[in-house]
C-alpha cells in the first residue's frame, strides 16, 4: 500500500531559527512529490512540487529537497518568522491512478509547526 | 482572481438532514475533488471529476453524491448526515496534467449533531 509518513508530528521553534521536515514515501511508480502549507482555517497552499530529475527546489525561505532513491524528501525552513506557523503536508503523486487515492495522490497527515516569538 | 471558492464556510446539520456543499472555481481547471480532513488523518479523496459530465468515486465516497454539469462548479451532496461526516472538507482544483498543483478552497466546517 502506498503511504507517505511525515516527522516529527509537532515542532516548536524560537522566531529566526532554521527547521527541517521529513517525508518518507512508498509511493511507486512515482510522479511528483509536493509540499504544501496549511494555515489555520485555510486550505493548504501549494510551496514545492518536485519531479524525479529534480533534487531541490526553493521558494524563498522555503527549500525542498528530494532523494529518489532512498524516497525521501525534506523541507528546510530558513529564519523562521511567526507566519510560518503552519501544517506542512507532503503529498506524492504516483504515474498510474491506481496508488493512494483514487486521483493518485497519497496525503501525508503533517507536521505541525509552531514558531515562538 | 478568486480560484476556489467554498461555500458555506461553517454549517451544523441535524443527523438524517441533507444539504450541499458549494464549489467553484474561475481557473478553467479540467479537474476537481473533494477531500475529507479529520484530525490526525491526512486529507481523504470523497469524489473526483476530470471534466463536465464526468466524476468517479474516491477513497471515501459513500453517504455523498457529486455532479458536474459545469466546468466551473463542482458541489457535494450529503445525502442523509451522520455524525460520523462532522469534518472540514475541502474542495481543489487543478490542470489535468499531473505535474501542476492543486489549488485548495478554505474549507467548509461541517458538524452533525
Amino acid at each position: 500500500k502506498n503511504q507517505v509518513e511525515q516527522s516529527p508530528q509537532s515542532l516548536i521553534i524560537l522566531e529566526g531559527k532554521n527547521c527541517t521536515l521529513q517525508c518518507n514515501y512508498t509511493v511507486s511508480p512515482f510522479s511528483n512529490l509536493r509540499w504544501y502549507k496549511q494555515d489555520t482555517g485555510r486550505g493548504p497552499v501549494s510551496l514545492t512540487i518536485m519531479t524525479f530529475s529534480e533534487n531541490t527546489k526553493s521558494n524563498g525561505r522555503y527549500t525542498a529537497t528530494l532523494d529518489a532513491d532512498t524516497k525521501q524528501s525534506s523541507l528546510h525552513i530558513t529564519a523562521s518568522q511567526l507566519s510560518d506557523s503552519a501544517s506542512y503536508i507532503c503529498v506524492v503523486s504516483s504515474v498510474l491512478y491506481s496508488g493512494g487515492g483514487a486521483d493518485g495522490l497519497t496525503f501525508g497527515k503533517g507536521t505541525h509547526l509552531i514558531i515562538q516569538p | 482572481n478568486a480560484g476556489v471558492t467554498q461555500t458555506p464556510k461553517f454549517q451544523v446539520l441535524k443527523t438524517g438532514q441533507s444539504m450541499t456543499l458549494q464549489c467553484a472555481q474561475d481557473m478553467n481547471h479540467e479537474y476537481m475533488s473533494w477531500y475529507r480532513q479529520d484530525p490526525g488523518m491526512g486529507l481523504r479523496l470523497i469524489h473526483y471529476s476530470v471534466g463536465a459530465g464526468i466524476t468517479d468515486q474516491g477513497e471515501v465516497p459513500n453517504g455523498y453524491n457529486v455532479s458536474r454539469s459545469t466546468t466551473e462548479d463542482f458541489p457535494l451532496r450529503l445525502l442523509s448526515a451522520a455524525p460520523s461526516q462532522t469534518s472540514v472538507y475541502f474542495c481543489a482544483s487543478s490542470n489535468i496534467y499531473s505535474n501542476q498543483p492543486q489549488h485548495f478552497g478554505d474549507g467548509t466546517r461541517l458538524s452533525i449533531l
